[in-house]
């Protein structure tokens, strides 16, 4: 179970960070990921964190790679996404989704939240 | 990056009769483990997208038997056997073989 928040309305150049809580599944040795979608369109990877036990590293897709950082709180099994200088272009829902969960091995977003919508005008 | 492209991007169908995508990769999809990370999604309105296809052709959990998933290297596919109802909404591919993750463009599937 995962379930996104923060999303909201900011200006062009404004910061926003994004939650996602997890529950139901062994967090800290999942592999998380954002994916967005803007108004009508395709889903977007933006970018992951891997588990502790892989070095807890960060990768990120090329449009937000410098503005957007994932990281996680394995204590409190929460998921973020810090967003600065944010763009129009960013408008989207925002997904946080797991990887290889359910099925180990699979690489395939097996678990996906609801989404929180991020608009920036 | 890998680009991902479907076909076709819109397909209506008639209830109880067959659908099938067309994904196709940018560049093979095997992996250097022997592996093809390539998956396929569906998203119904206003719902998040949801797992039904993962390595080609293995259904994920709760997945019914009518879709299937099949193709190797570049080309792959999802069929369904007897569209219903519940079956409308948006199907993406997306490979996990090489990072960043891409997906299709996605393909509307719409009853007739």
């Amino acid at each position: 179970h995962l379930v996104e928040s923060g999303g909201g309305l900011v200006e062009p150049g404004g910061s926003l960070r994004l939650s996602c809580a997890a529950s139901g599944f062994t967090f800290r040795n999942a592999f998380m990921n954002w994916v967005r979608q803007a108004p009508g369109k395709g889903l977007e990877f933006i970018g992951r964190i891997k588990s502790k036990s892989f070095g807890e590293t960060p990768e990120y897709a090329a449009p937000v790679r410098g503005r957007f950082t994932v990281s996680r709180d394995d204590s409190t099994n929460t998921l973020y996404l810090q967003m600065n200088s944010l763009k129009t272009e960013d408008t989207a829902m925002y997904y946080c989704t797991t990887d290889s969960i359910v099925v180990a091995g699979t690489w395939a977003f097996d678990i996906w939240g609801q989404g929180t919508m991020v608009s920036v005008s | 990056d890998i680009v991902m492209t479907q076909a076709p991007l819109s397909s209506p169908v008639t209830l109880g009769q067959p659908a099938s995508i067309s994904c196709r990769s940018s560049q093979s999809l095997v992996h250097s483990d022997g592996n093809t990370y390539l998956s396929w999604l569906h998203q119904r309105p206003g719902q998040p997208p949801r797992l039904l296809i993962y390595k080609i052709s293995n259904r994920f959990s709760g997945v019914p038997d009518r879709f299937s998933g099949s193709g190797a290297g570049t080309d792959f596919t999802l069929k369904i056997s007897r569209v219903e109802a519940e079956d409308v909404g948006v199907y993406y591919c997306m490979q996990a073989t090489q990072f960043p993750q891409t997906f299709g463009q996605g393909t509307k599937v719409e009853i007739k």
